[in-house]
Order: C-alpha cells, then sequence, then structure tokens
C-alpha cells in the first residue's frame, strides 16, 4: 500500500521554507526521499531508520516519527533547484524487499 | 562513472510484439528493481532483486518478467505488450537491499505500446 504524501503541491518563493509529508498505513523500518526533476530520474536524497539514523545530504534535514509511522521533509530558504517532486519510499521491515513510493509532490520554487 | 544504463531509452512497439528493456549497472549492487511511472500514481515497483539467487514481484507484477543471471543485468521483458503498459519505465539498483541502502536510477525507458 502506498504511503500518502501532503501536500500533492506546493509553490514557493525563493527563500521560502517547506514541508512534505509522508504518513503510512503500515509501521515503517525506513524512509527513503528522493527528488525529480522534469525529464530526469529520481535523484536519492535522504534514509531515515528506524531507531535514529539517517543517511543523505547535509543541506537535506527530515524527521521519522516511528509511532505516527510518518516522516517529514524540511526545505528550508528554499532554492530555485529545489523545484521538482519529491518522493518518499517505505519500507515496512520483514523478507518483503519492497520500496513502495507515494505519489510524490511538486514543488515549484519562484524567484 | 559509476552508472545504471538503460537501453533503449524511447520505444514505440505494437500491442503483442514481444519486447525487452535492458538495464546494466557497473557498481556491482546486490539489489536491482524495476519501477513504472504514471501520471498521478507516482513510482510503483514491477519485481525487484535481492541477488542473482532471489528474484520477487513488487505491486505490479502483471505481464511483466524479470531475469538476473548476472550481477549487472536485470532485463525486463514484456511478453505480450498491451497499451496499458505505456509507462515511463525506471531501472534502480542498490549496493545493498533495504533498508539503508539509497536507489540508484537509470534515465529511464519511454515505452509505448499501439
Amino acid at each position: 500500500q502506498q504511503p500518502v504524501q501532503s501536500p500533492q503541491a506546493v509553490i514557493l518563493r525563493e527563500g521560502e521554507d517547506a514541508v512534505i509529508n509522508c504518513s503510512s498505513s503500515k509501521a515503517l523500518y525506513s524512509v527513503h526521499w528522493y527528488r525529480q526533476k522534469h525529464g530526469e530520474a529520481p535523484v536519492f536524497l535522504m534514509i531515515l531508520l528506524k531507531g535514529g539514523e539517517q543517511k543523505g545530504h547535509e543541506k537535506i534535514s527530515a524527521s521519522f516519527n516511528e509511532k505516527k509511522q510518518q516522516s517529514s521533509l524540511y526545505l528550508t530558504a528554499s532554492q530555485l533547484s529545489y523545484s521538482g517532486t519529491y518522493f518518499c519510499g517505505s519500507w515496512g521491515g520483514g523478507s518483503n524487499y519492497k520500496l513502495t513510493f507515494g505519489k510524490g509532490t511538486l514543488l515549484t520554487v519562484n524567484p | 562513472e559509476a552508472q545504471v544504463t538503460q537501453n533503449p531509452r524511447y520505444l514505440i512497439t505494437v500491442t503483442g510484439k514481444k519486447l525487452t528493456v535492458t538495464c546494466s549497472q557497473n557498481m556491482n549492487h546486490e539489489y536491482m528493481s524495476w519501477y513504472r511511472q504514471d501520471p498521478g500514481l507516482g513510482l510503483r515497483q514491477i519485481y525487484y532483486s535481492m541477488n542473482v539467487e532471489v528474484t520477487d514481484k513488487g505491486d505490479v507484477p502483471e505481464g511483466y518478467k524479470v531475469s538476473r543471471k548476472e550481477k549487472r543485468n536485470f532485463p525486463l521483458i514484456l511478453e505480450s505488450p498491451s497499451p496499458n503498459q505505456t509507462s515511463l519505465y525506471f531501472c534502480a539498483s542498490s549496493l545493498a537491499g533495504l533498508p539503508s541502502s539509497p536507489l540508484h536510477f537509470g534515465n529511464g525507458t519511454r515505452l509505448t505500446v499501439t
């Protein structure tokens, strides 16, 4: 079952902040975040693991609430280059190695 | 250069004509996977492979086959393509299986089935 992302779309002016949320109806063991620019492949941003470990880019921050089965991606002081579609992917643990992505959040940063 | 290479980038075919989309990675990754991307639906996993011995279905495997005879290659096979398989396809790989290894995506294959 796909995780649910919100909002579906957001428009910012350069320098503004945004939060993208990802929630699952199932227990989460890890959450991946990727950004896809139009016509390109998705690019890795961050992995959050149960227990608090994070891997990713220094300028990106995110949180992972295991109890609420939610993750949030924080984009601060947005730049034009932040524009794109953001996807979260969830893994529910066990021997099933499916990474299920949400439908995406379209972020547009205007000058 | 470390990369995931898909071929072809664009493919137009007719209903029922078997086709193969190739995927190769040069990073010695264990895990490989295929996704399809459709407007409004995000990325949906078709098949994945933990290693050359283990392949399993994703969320939308119907109408697709895969093969993992070598570590570096993971072709996607459509035995009898139908118009509802018109989509943008991505191959991805990661060093180890989930949960802690990031996926590296290929540049995509845009398939049109008429």
